[in-house]
């Protein structure tokens, strides 16, 4: 059974600085996600890695994917106010067989950014 | 990209009643997933609806408490059978659609808000 295990599941940090949030999975996968999920909303799709060493970037946000490790992790840079919600991973349990995504998700990082 | 809608977007219904979740996407896909959200948690997967097939449900889930039907390529519904406080939920529904950059990417719908008294 995939298990994806995030940490931490709290985050305060203050405004201007710098953090990483990690996302560990169980077996193997070859796609991950990171969502972004503000209070009564909906995911937002932030990164979709697909290989091993994949780095993908966005603002402040920065990705990557070690799949030997089976390691994700999401970097902020200079957090900003706006930057405040919950991100969640996600991984691919299906295989890479070219079959739809059923997703197994990590338990969510709650990230507050203050002044 | 892929647009999903899903109605309604939150009911509070009775103990014992039932509930059908709408979810309809603007383009056509082979599979839709279902995903409950329990309040301050992550999100599970209940199943994968394929168009002209019974839905594959995951551990835990069973098709006589949330019964599946996906007439078509577009659209599908979930039913939340015989409620009890613990189905309270934020249930969505996905679909993986193709990019045109090549690869695809799974897209979440708004979610329907459920709470059970």
């Amino acid at each position: 059974e995939l298990k994806v295990e995030q940490n931490p599941l709290f985050l305060s940090m203050q405004e201007g600085k710098n953090y990483t949030i990690y996302c560990n999975y169980s077996t193997t996968s070859d796609r991950l996600y990171w969502y972004r999920q503000d209070p009564g909303k909906s995911l937002e799709s932030l990164f979709v890695l697909l290989s091993n060493g994949a780095v993908k970037q966005e603002g402040r946000l920065m990705a990557s994917l070690d799949t030997k490790a089976r390691l994700s992790t999401l970097h902020i840079t200079a957090a900003v106010h706006d930057l405040s919600a919950t991100y969640f991973c996600a991984v691919d349990g299906s295989g890479w067989t070219g079959t739809a995504s059923k997703l197994t998700f990590g338990t969510g990082t709650r990230l507050q950014v203050t002044l | 990209s892929a647009v999903i809608s899903q109605k309604p977007s939150r009911d509070i219904c009775q103990r014992g009643t039932s509930l059908t979740i709408q979810c309809q996407v603007d383009s056509q896909v082979t599979m839709m997933f279902w995903y409950r959200q329990q309040p301050g948690q992550s999100l599970t997967l209940i199943a994968t609806a394929n168009q002209g097939s019974e839905a594959t449900y995951e551990s835990g889930f069973v098709i006589d408490k949330f019964p599946i039907s996906r007439p078509n390529l577009t659209f599908s519904t979930l039913t939340v059978s015989n409620m009890s406080p613990e189905d309270s939920s934020i249930y969505l529904c996905s679909v993986e659609a193709r990019l045109l950059t090549g690869g695809s990417e799974q897209f979440f719908g708004p979610g329907t808000r459920l709470t059970v008294l």
